[in-house]
């Protein structure tokens, strides 16, 4: 169980181009989803925070406008990189988490098995 | 701010030998960890966790250690097999709860 799908795994595409990663919960609700960057040979970056049916809290540093997402439903989120360049060029990585309640509400992050994004 | 370390950036070990990843973390009111996995071009995949009412918890040829009194955690991988090469990263909730802070992670090499 516990199943999260992230797409595409791989883009290459020019700069200036838009480019839309959907990461997706297939066996659970996930109220809450992550999205995180991650540079070669480093630790997970937070970009933002995105609930369910609500704006996305975004990390300092991270541009709203930049990377637009979405969290429509309950079983899926989007990450938009608008107008890319090469710069942007990174693994972008996405997790969820399902609604628990009780005192240890917490619990780990499911992962998508990432999104390899190349600018030229 | 909160934060999370981990004393050796890579560990090589042999095969079949038992493996010892470090992590130490800075929030002492912290009450919840997480060990991931992550290979080569892939998520990170959850291994185990521990909460703060336990020191020891196992899981199938891993444990995890909390010494809450130096606010230190172990992942201990027995048996180390060539499938077990990777990156391990600890992860600690921030305060609240609302998002994980990462370590830097430990490559695992496993030599044959």
């Amino acid at each position: 169980g516990a199943v999260v799908s992230q797409h595409p795994s791989r883009v290459i595409c020019k700069s200036g181009t838009s480019v839309k990663i959907e990461c997706r919960s297939l066996d659970f609700q996930a109220t809450t989803m992550f999205w995180y960057r991650q540079f070669p040979k480093q630790s997970l970056m937070l970009m933002a925070t995105s609930n369910e049916g609500s704006k996305a809290t975004y990390e300092q540093g991270v541009e709203k406008d930049k990377f637009l997402i979405n969290h429509a439903s309950l079983t899926l989120s989007t990450l938009t990189v608008t107008s890319a360049h090469p710069e942007d060029s990174s693994f972008y990585i996405c997790s969820a988490k399902s609604h628990t309640t009780g005192r240890y509400s917490n619990q780990p992050q499911h992962f998508g098995d990432g999104t390899r994004l190349s600018i030229l | 701010g909160e934060s999370v370390g981990l004393h050796l950036p890579t560990l090589s070990v042999q095969e079949g030998d038992n493996s010892i990843i470090n992590c130490a973390y800075s929030n002492s009111a912290s009450d919840y960890f997480i060990w991931y996995k992550q290979e080569s071009g892939k998520g990170p995949q959850f291994i185990i966790d521990i909460r703060s009412n336990m020191d020891k918890r196992q899981g199938q040829r891993v444990t995890v250690l909390l010494n809450k009194t130096v606010k230190h955690l172990s992942l201990q991988i027995a048996a180390t097999q060539p499938g077990d090469s990777a990156v391990y990263f600890c992860a600690v909730p921030n305060t609240g709860g609302f998002k994980t802070i990462f370590g830097a992670g430990t490559r695992l090499f496993v030599k044959a």
